[in-house]
């Protein structure tokens, strides 16, 4: 059975990077969609977008601007980089297998963007 | 992007009872519709995907159906365990959009 995991900082300032990373464990990262989604208070659940394992990517077009998704397939990794975030941001960030509809999900990860 | 409506936000039931909650596309999804229970602290876990198909493992009386742009997640015999918020989702086109979340309480 596949699991994700995400990790990265808890924490970032106004203005800079987050940056996350899921590991796939119990099945390759080949062959499949992997997908960030965030949750916050304000804003409910909301899709970041999604990489292939061969690194075609699509993003929602509110967060285009920011987001870049990469995948390591040697390491069964894929990453999040969202930059000038602001306090907006703040929010539960999971990684997610996409089939037939997001079948397996990471813990999540909280981020707060605070100085 | 298309926009998923939720209702109730939330409903208050017992054990035993049978749930409906209903989510509406702005657009039709053509049956790209798939339901998730979140409880606190935890991930969504998926329930039902297009529209209908139950997905493993999940109890039977999870049911879901629609077509077009009305859905409806269905629990026949509420039990302790299903205490939760419940989300639609459409799967038909990018960017994916979610319901605003449905709270079932006691």
């Amino acid at each position: 059975q596949v699991q994700l995991q995400e990790s990265g900082p808890g924490l970032v300032k106004p203005s800079e990077t987050l940056s996350l990373t899921c590991t796939v464990s119990g099945d390759s990262i080949s062959g499949y969609y992997w997908t960030w989604i965030r949750q916050s208070p304000g804003k409910g659940l909301e899709w970041i977008g999604y990489i292939y394992s061969a690194g075609s990517t699509n993003y929602n077009p509110s967060l285009k601007s920011r987001v870049t998704m990469s995948v390591d397939t040697s390491k069964n990794q894929f990453s999040l980089k969202l930059n000038s975030v602001t306090a907006a941001d703040t929010a539960v960030y999971y990684c997610a297998r996409r089939e037939m509809a997001f079948v397996s999900w990471g813990q999540g990860a909280l981020v707060t963007v605070s100085s | 992007d298309i926009q998923m409506t939720q209702s109730p936000s939330s409903l208050s039931a017992s054990v035993g009872d049978s749930v409906t909650i209903t989510c509406r596309a702005s657009q039709t999804i053509n049956n790209y519709l798939n339901w998730y229970q979140q409880k606190p602290g935890k991930a969504p876990n998926l329930l039902i995907y297009r529209t209908s198909s139950l997905r493993r493992g999940v109890p039977s009386r999870f049911s879901g159906s629609g077509s077009g742009t009305d859905f409806t997640l269905t629990i026949s015999s509420l039990q302790p365990e299903d205490f939760a918020t419940y989300y639609c989702q459409q799967s038909y086109s990018t960017p994916y959009t979610f319901g605003q979340g449905t709270k079932v309480e006691i």
